[in-house]
């Protein structure tokens, strides 16, 4: 158990609709990231935040936004789905916001857009 | 254009042989690499970390080296067993406020 949670563990959803993904951080932990794993394109960075402030932003699809809330857990919010978007969404988290830090990766969220 | 590499999607390997896994970047700088191991829909898990000014790394059966003239990484597990079948990423770590990015992964196969 990474100390890494994750909300909701499935999800079932048709085209069109929106949807938000939940994840809390280990303790202590100031940095999430979001990524998505789809079965063609592997594991791609979505968006970083630091201590509430977003950090670092990858190939996050304008339809995809992402907050982190003073108590440090982070929301994705996923909207206009599409079939595409099917995919596992992880959310990890570090002690600070470089790259010598390990991170530590939830169970995920299994999406399925219908 | 920025890219990651590892040398094959799939590698099947006999138990108590080692392992050995590639991972060759091109227009990146980064400042550290990681390996990680991801079992089928589940997270992937941290193995080791390696630095820009360190050729090699040692935890147990598990040796990583970089080589940032090459652009490479090499992974090995020796007397691999079973339980080492999965799918490892390797990871470049660059400085404050940028991408942390995730090669495609090599799936390995040790056969008993």
């Amino acid at each position: 158990d990474s100390g890494v949670t994750q909300t909701p563990k499935h999800l079932i959803t048709a085209t069109g609709q929106r949807v938000t993904l939940r994840c809390s951080p280990r303790s202590g932990d100031l940095s999430v990231y979001w990524y998505q794993q789809s079965l063609d394109q592997g594991l791609q960075f979505l968006i970083q935040y630091y201590n509430g402030e977003e950090r670092a932003k990858g190939n996050i699809l304008e339809r995809f936004s992402a907050q982190q809330f003073p108590d440090l857990h982070s929301e994705l919010n996923l909207s206009s789905l599409e079939l595409g978007d099917s995919a596992l969404y992880f959310c990890a988290s570090s002690v600070a916001d470089s790259g010598s830090w390990t991170q530590y990766f939830g169970p995920g969220t299994r999406l399925l857009v219908l | 254009s920025q890219k990651i590499e590892q040398n094959s999607e799939a590698l099947n390997i006999q138990e108590g042989k080692t392992a050995t896994l590639t991972c060759n970047y091109t227009n990146y700088s980064p400042a550290y690499l990681q390996w990680y191991r991801q079992d089928p829909g589940r997270g992937p898990v941290f193995l080791l970390l390696i630095r820009e000014n360190e050729k090699e790394k040692r935890k147990e059966r598990l040796k990583v080296t970089f080589d940032t003239t090459l652009k490479q990484s090499l992974f090995h597990i020796t007397a691999s067993q079973p339980a080492d079948s999965a799918t490892y990423l390797c990871a470049l770590g660059v400085p404050y406020g940028q991408n942390f990015v995730f090669g495609p992964g090599t799936r390995l196969s040790v056969l008993p």
